[in-house]
């Protein structure tokens, strides 16, 4: 299958502090690639949807100029969590949308681990 | 309602059991169906798409229901490995998923 990056696995910060955590398909070009957040024992949540070479598409409730999203080429897209504070201590989840045959599959990165303290 | 609700278990088995778990999907729009596995603090992978005629995978066999809309998940002969938590994954169009919570799913020896 499609296999796609993700860098940190973790990362602890202290609060104020920005984390930027990058998405690479490795395998393939996604001109999609989505970022979603994980609290414990929740499903996974949609933050925003980021295509190649335009502004990423924001899901209600996701403060755009918090979370900065990047989609510089087909291959990688970054999330920078600007000013952490504690409670966007989270698992942060990267996926990129893949064509396999008549159907849009998402493979995922193996997320990002953050704590901020 | 939440798009994607899930029974989210436990189901505790013994290995070799068989063990079936469905969801049910809001959006009658909705065109492609999945189901992932989610092992503790790691990112979900795809376990397998959904058909409209049903499929399978070895041992894991997929259902949709499109009247009822519901997709139902089936595992036979369960295995120690299969222990883990069990996406549903419907999607309205080409790219945006919604995930249900998982069904945890735990096979002991």
């Amino acid at each position: 299958g499609a296999v796609v990056s993700q860098h940190p696995s973790w990362v602890i910060c202290k609060s104020g502090t920005s984390v930027k955590i990058e998405c690479r398909s490795l395998d393939f070009q996604a001109t999609t690639m989505f970022w979603y957040r994980q609290f414990p024992k929740q499903s996974l949540m949609l933050m925003a949807t980021s295509n190649e070479g335009s502004k990423a598409t924001y899901e209600q409730g996701v403060e755009k100029d918090k979370f900065l999203i990047n989609h510089a080429s087909l291959t990688l897209s970054t999330l920078t969590v600007t000013s952490a504070h504690p409670e966007d201590s989270s698992f942060y989840i990267c996926s990129a949308s893949y064509l396999a045959g008549r159907t849009y599959e998402q493979y995922f990165g193996p997320g990002t681990r953050l704590t901020v303290t | 309602r939440k798009e994607v609700e899930q029974d989210p278990g436990p189901f505790n088995v013994p290995e070799g059991a068989t063990v079936a778990f469905n969801c049910t999907y809001s959006n009658s729009a909705s065109q492609s169906f999945f189901w992932y596995r989610q092992d503790c603090r790691k990112e979900p992978k795809l376990l397998m798409s959904v058909y409209s005629s049903g499929n399978e995978d070895g041992r894991f066999t997929a259902q949709l229901n499109r009247a009822s809309q519901y997709i139902s998940l089936l595992i036979r002969d369960s295995k120690l490995s299969d222990s883990a938590t069990y996406l549903c994954v419907v999607n309205a169009n080409d790219y945006k998923l919604s995930f249900g919570a998982g069904t945890t799913v735990t096979v002991r020896a």
